[in-house]
This record gives C-alpha cells, structure tokens and sequence, in this order.
C-alpha cells in the first residue's frame, strides 16, 4: 500500500514567486492535513481537510497560503508570493478519520531566495 | 490552547541503555498522543500511540500516560545507533483530528 506522496522534494524560488506543492493522501483516507516545519517554530498546522472540506485554514497562515483539495487523492498548497521566511519543509499528511494515526509524506523542503 | 513542552531537548545515551524521553501537556482533556520519530530529511514515523492512563507498549517503545500530572513518557528499550533521530510528542483533541506538536528531542545514541 502506498504511503503519503509529496512533490516535488526541494524547491529553490526567487522572493515574489508563486509556487504550488502537491501531495497525495494514502489510498481510503478521509483527512488531510499540511504542516509547516521549521527549527524555531516546530510543526505547525496549515490547513486541514475532512472528505475535502476545508475545516481549519491555519489562521496565521491565511493570506498567502491557500491549500485546495480537488479530488480526494490530491491536494495542493499554493504560497503566493513567496517570501524568505517561507523558507521551510511542508510535510502532508492523512489519515482515516479524526481520531486515527496521522501518516505523513516525505516533505518538500522550499527555500526561498 | 494547548501547549506541548518536550525535555530534554537532546539527550545522548548509550547503545542497549535505557533512553526516557518526557513530554508535558496543558489540557488534561486531550484523549490521543502520539510518539513520532524524524530521521534526518525524512518524513514522520509513528512509534507508539496511547489513549488512556497508563502503559502502552510497541516493540521497544513503551509510552507512559498519566493525565493528572499533564505528563506522557516514551522510553526505548536496548536502543541502538539506528534510533537516532529527533522524537516528537504530538496531542490530538479527541476527534477534531488536530495534532499539536512539542519541539522535539534529539537522541543520539553511541555505538
């Protein structure tokens, strides 16, 4: 069984630039959730969906982040524009309900220059 | 909202020693932690996950839960230099599915 995908794995922008990051969930799994993890801030929650409704869309993270979910075995996060401190690893992650064992993707990890 | 403290911030232990990682919590009502392990530039693996009062056991891994003392424990049992990795406590709301995460702790373990 295929774990969570998430593409590409590094990605290099200029400050401005818009850039789109992908993940597919694991096969069956209902909620999908991307993260933000950086050294001084740890995990942090992005957005998070329930059978491809958005249910938190990370407060903070509002107005330049936008995560859809077209079909529920692919979800974009769109970062537009793009600024240093974006610079970051974006994990994603899925999981069968709520409450079930969160299995998270490889990451990509963006630097923004 | 929930605050999620990790200590030590990083520990080195020798091989087949006892490693003890500890995690507090600030909302006794959380129902679900997780115990992940990072390796460098890879994903999250989950260890052990426990839900009630407690011991839980996965292999080596033993998770310890105590909700009144807003305290979960992960120890590993014989690690060896292939469990070094940075560990991280998560807490989840019972059923909002939200993982709120500690800083993490770095183990190292000498051969």
């Amino acid at each position: 069984d295929a774990g969570v995908t998430q593409t590409p794995r590094h990605e290099v922008a200029e400050k401005g630039q818009t850039i789109i990051l992908k993940c597919e969930p694991v096969s069956g799994h209902n909620d999908l959730f991307w993260y933000r993890q950086t050294k001084i801030q740890g995990l942090e929650l992005l957005s998070y969906f329930r059978s491809k409704s958005l249910m938190e869309d990370g407060g903070a993270f509002k107005d330049r982040f936008k995560a859809e979910m077209l079909n529920s075995s692919f979800s974009t996060l769109k970062i537009q524009p793009t600024e240093p401190k974006d610079s970051a690893v974006y994990l994603c992650a899925s999981s069968r309900t709520g409450s079930d064992t969160q299995y998270f993707g490889p990451g990509t990890r963006l630097l923004v220059l | 909202q929930q605050k999620v403290q990790q200590s030590p911030e990083s520990l080195t232990v020798s091989e087949g020693a006892m490693a003890s990682l500890n995690c507090t919590f600030s909302d006794g009502t959380s129902n679900n932690f997780r115990w992940y392990r990072q390796h460098s530039a890879k994903g999250l693996e989950v260890l052990v996950s426990i839900f009630s009062d407690g011991e839980k056991e996965e292999g080596r891994f033993t998770a310890h839960l105590n909700r009144a003392n807003l305290h979960v424990s992960l120890h590993i049992r014989e690690p060896q230099p292939s469990d070094s990795a940075v560990y991280l406590c998560a807490v989840e709301n019972y059923n909002q599915g939200k993982l709120i995460f500690g800083q993490g702790t770095k183990l190292s373990i000498k051969p």
